[in-house]
């Protein structure tokens, strides 16, 4: 089955500066790559998603790049802010039957003043 | 334009009980994911279902775990006999379709389920 793995695990940054999360995914067939993002005690909240036939996608100050090669994709978020600070979830998802999201092991963003 | 809800949000239960998590998903969606979280974990996929049908069930314990969702009402997640190895946070996905044009799948905020 697909396995994602996920880096780093914990991220500070000053505010205004950068973060970028990293992901890579073990089946070519997936095909579907979102990005959550999970505040305490709340459900994912879905933030940003990217399908294979794109190699980037941009929404205000958070982008995402796919590399299908490498199996790799990327969160960027620019000019942090306080409130960016949570835990930041990527997935997978196949196709058919095999269409459920695995999910990588999440990233604590932590964006200081 | 409500989104994926679930009750109870929270859930204490003694060892030996049984616990049922209720999900009723967005309105038009007819996929509907479990998924497990323990703390500072990532999320562990349960099981898949569409209405009347498991589609995928690969991630759940062989025993004591069931799921339904039927024609009418909310999807439940059902732990017979629950041991404090059940304790976690329980959310429920829902989805259009596993079709490119309705992916998305939105998540509810979860049941937080303590065993005592």
């Amino acid at each position: 089955g697909e396995n994602v793995e996920q880096h780093p695990s914990t991220l500070s940054v000053q505010e205004g500066d950068s973060a970028v999360i990293k992901c890579t995914y073990s089946d070519s067939a997936s095909n579907y790559f979102p990005w959550y993002k999970q505040e305490l005690g709340k459900g994912p909240q879905l933030i940003i998603d990217i399908r294979s036939n794109v190699g980037e996608k941009k929404d205000q100050r958070i982008a995402v790049t796919l590399n299908k090669t490498a199996k790799h994709f990327s969160l960027h978020i620019t000019e942090t802010q306080p409130e960016d600070s949570a835990v930041y979830f990527c997935a997978a998802r196949g196709t058919g039957t095999a269409s459920k999201l695995t999910f990588g092991t999440g990233t604590r963003l932590q964006v200081t003043l | 334009n409500a989104g994926v809800m679930q009750n109870p949000r929270h859930l204490v239960r003694r060892r030996g009980q049984e616990a049922r998590l209720r999900c009723s998903p967005m309105k038009g969606h007819s996929h509907v994911y479990w998924y497990r979280q323990l703390p500072e974990e990532g999320l562990k996929f349960m099981v898949y279902l569409q209405k009347e049908n498991i589609i995928d069930e690969s991630g759940m314990p062989k025993e004591r775990f069931s799921a339904e969702f039927p024609k009418e009402g909310p999807s439940i997640l059902r732990i017979q006999q629950v041991v404090r190895g059940d304790s976690a946070a329980y959310f429920c996905a829902s989805g259009g379709s596993a079709t490119a044009t309705n992916e998305k799948l939105f998540f509810g905020s979860g049941t937080q389920l303590s065993v005592l």
